[in-house]
């Protein structure tokens, strides 16, 4: 159970065009869902929080025209970097929550994260 | 601002040492979270503690939160080859229960 997936796993892309990476819940409803970013052995930087229905919170120092983050369902989530260019190439992540405890069988408030998107634009 | 300090940032150690690795903060956290990544992969959740003065093990590896809450540690027995990742520990805090992240430790055991 809780399982999140994220698709595409790995994308290479032209500079200038723009990527979607899907973020799914497929075992559970996620009251909020984060998009990370991270480099090679480093840790995670969060980018922003998405709840369903309403405008993503974007953290300092993140254009949100440049990470446009979509939230329509509380299955799914999407972060489609536009214009992409070779220094957006990195590790992007996702991860689901719920808060309290909705589902019995999983750990109360607990983050579960996606395998993670390899974006490298050239 | 939060911060939680996560050391040693890299840690090369032989197969059947034992090992520590402490993250720190001058935050009190509601509740403290160890990960363990492998490369081109998500996190995976080791364990959460929230009580402060908690112990947890999980096979070789033993968590402990500190009595304030503000620091916890993950030790490691006897490492083996399987045990090569990154660490991360994350605290929440605060009213918007953002996760604060340690900067990771990467790990290598060499058979």
């Amino acid at each position: 159970g809780a399982v999140v997936s994220q698709h595409p796993s790995w994308v290479i892309c032209k500079s200038g065009t723009s990527v979607k990476i899907e973020c799914r819940s497929l075992d559970f409803q996620a009251t909020t869902m984060f998009w990370y970013r991270q480099f090679p052995k480093q840790s995670l930087m969060l980018m922003a929080t998405s709840n369903e229905g309403s405008k993503a919170t974007y953290e300092q120092g993140v254009e949100k025209d440049k990470f446009l983050i979509n939230h329509a369902s509380l299955t799914l989530s999407t972060l489609t970097v536009t214009s992409a260019h070779p220094e957006d190439s990195s590790f992007y992540i996702c991860s689901a929550r719920v808060y309290g405890n909705t589902y019995r069988w999983m750990g109360a408030d607990t983050q579960y994260f996606g395998p993670g998107t390899r974006l490298t634009v050239l | 601002t939060q911060l939680l300090e996560q050391s040693p940032q890299f840690l090369s150690i032989q197969e059947g040492e034992n090992l520590t690795v402490y993250c720190n903060s001058s935050s009190v956290f509601s509740s403290l979270q160890w990960y363990r990544q492998e490369p081109g992969e998500g996190p995976v959740l080791l364990v959460t503690v929230v009580t402060g003065g908690e112990v947890k093990k999980l096979k070789r590896l033993t968590f402990q939160f500190g009595d304030a809450r503000k620091d916890s540690s993950l030790h490691i027995t006897a490492a083996q080859p399987g045990d090569t990742g990154l660490y991360l520990c994350a605290g929440e805090g605060g009213n918007n229960r953002k996760l604060i992240w340690g900067l990771g430790t990467s790990l290598a055991v060499n058979p």
